[in-house]
């Protein structure tokens, strides 16, 4: 069975400040995706990146940053100097390699206070 | 851009009427998906299309139907809608092979 779990349900922080998401998955597949989803109040989901489990480089793309360590089997999501434009629901989700289906986190709520 | 577009953002209906929720996608993706969003719960999955004519149950298909007729064209149906059916609809899409989902902006079913 395929687990994702994140935590933390509401963060809010002060714009400026650095937020990180916390996401920690479950899986007996040996390959697998994990995904990083933001949900702004119109409602859309929008695709923020993809971690292969092949590939335990961090990434950075501008102000976000993701930390994938495989031995906690978490997958991290740091957002440095937050905007109020950040403010969102965040949602980890897991695609065991071969399977159609995603799981999804519970989401987390993130408001950026000016 | 990939674009997928749902047929409505806020709906209101009736228990017992017969829901149709439809959602579009223009760039040719094998596979789409209904996922229904509730507070604490996350995403879960009713129900997904390999292609036309193909579908399979997700995780809660109780209460609904797919149709998939055309490949652009992915119908979520409520037969009988009922009041625990009030939730956020989501579609999404993607290309067979290729892992990321796009999502349409939802549609906000309320029944009364």
């Amino acid at each position: 069975a395929q687990k994702v779990t994140q935590a933390q349900t509401e963060i809010s922080v002060v714009e400026k400040e650095d937020v990180t998401l916390d996401c920690v998955y479950e899986t007996r597949d040996t390959t697998y995706y994990l995904f990083w989803y933001k949900q702004p109040p119109s409602g859309e989901l929008v695709f923020l990146i993809r971690r292969n489990s092949f590939d335990e480089q961090n990434e950075i793309s501008g102000r976000y940053s993701w930390n994938f360590q495989k031995s906690t089997s978490s997958f991290n999501f740091t957002i440095t100097a937050s905007q109020v434009v950040d403010s969102a629901v965040y949602f980890c989700a897991l695609n065991p390699g071969g399977y159609q289906k995603v799981t999804f986190g519970t989401g987390t709520k993130l408001q950026v206070i000016p | 851009d990939v674009k997928v577009t749902q047929s409505s953002r806020y709906l209101v209906k009736r228990t017992g009427e017969k829901v149709f929720l439809e959602c579009v996608q223009d760039m040719d993706h094998e596979n789409m998906f209904w996922y229904r969003q509730d507070p604490g719960l996350g995403l879960r999955l009713i129900y997904f299309s390999y292609d036309v004519k193909m579908k399979e149950k997700g995780d809660i298909p109780e209460g609904y139907s797919v149709s998939r007729e055309k490949k652009e064209r992915f119908s979520l149906i409520l037969e009988s809608a009922s009041t625990n059916q009030t939730s956020m609809y989501l579609c999404a899409s993607r290309l067979a092979g290729v892992v990321e989902q796009f999502f349409g902006p939802g549609t906000r079913l309320t029944v009364l």
